[in-house]
């Protein structure tokens, strides 16, 4: 089983709509959760991110974190042509003294939004 | 601030061929890092650094070295490249100590290896 699971779509969607993507992984002591956004030909940029369970608001954007499922989400309220983009999740361990900085990644879901 | 600059964006390269991938950040970050990214494969860790002088290995370093004599840079180099290397490779930092572990990335360096 690998560490984290993505489903890489793609996924279309309708200009308005409310998107939901997942991720689930398997190693417990991840603690930190990730979401990058990766428009075609550029680098992948943060969008949010969580600390352990919860959920977290920004904008159109909210982070849900279920670390009893092992499981992660972001939604996307009210979706725009500029929202298309392959969505990243990634997270990490606590760095307790030690030297594990290592983000682990999804491999991306590729998202479009129809005008 | 300019962020994470990798130059350069696209190389083509004979097989055999050495070359150095290069990476600078204007932020003071402690922790640099490359990835590679194939479709299908996701985001690979190849080498990452957590201060000058000190560099370890990812889950894909065979065939790359890196060495970390400054703060700002993180070079990438390509010993004898080979097709298999032919991917879009990202460099990446973050601050150390601080409770966002969100990273900066670069733009990505192309590299087709023929």
């Amino acid at each position: 089983q690998k560490e984290v699971e993505q489903d890489p779509g793609p996924l279309s969607v309708p200009e308005g709509a409310i998107v939901s993507l997942n991720c689930t992984y398997s190693n417990s002591a991840f603690q930190y959760f990730m979401w990058y956004r990766q428009y075609s030909r550029k680098g992948p940029e943060l969008l949010m991110y969580t600390y352990s369970s919860g959920n977290k608001e920004d904008g159109r954007f909210t982070a849900q974190v279920d670390k009893s499922s092992k499981y992660i989400s972001l939604f996307i309220r009210d979706s725009q042509p500029s929202d298309s983009a392959t969505y990243l999740c990634a997270m990490t361990n606590y760095p307790s003294g030690g030297s594990n900085y290592k983000l682990t990644f999804g491999k991306g879901t590729l998202l479009t939004v129809n005008p | 601030n300019a962020g994470v600059t990798q130059t350069p964006k696209f190389q083509v390269l004979k097989t055999g061929q050495s070359m150095t991938l290069q990476c600078a950040q204007d932020m003071n970050h402690e922790y640099m890092s490359w990835y590679r990214q194939d479709p299908g494969m996701g985001l690979r860790l190849i080498h990452y650094s957590v201060g000058a002088g000190i560099t370890d290995q990812g889950e894909v370093p065979n065939g790359y070295n890196v060495s970390r004599s400054t703060t700002e840079d993180f070079p990438l180099r390509l010993l004898s490249a080979a097709p298999s290397q032919t991917s879009v490779y990202f460099c990446a930092s973050r601050t150390l100590g601080t409770t966002n572990y969100g990273y900066t990335f670069g733009s990505g360096t192309r590299l087709t290896v023929v």
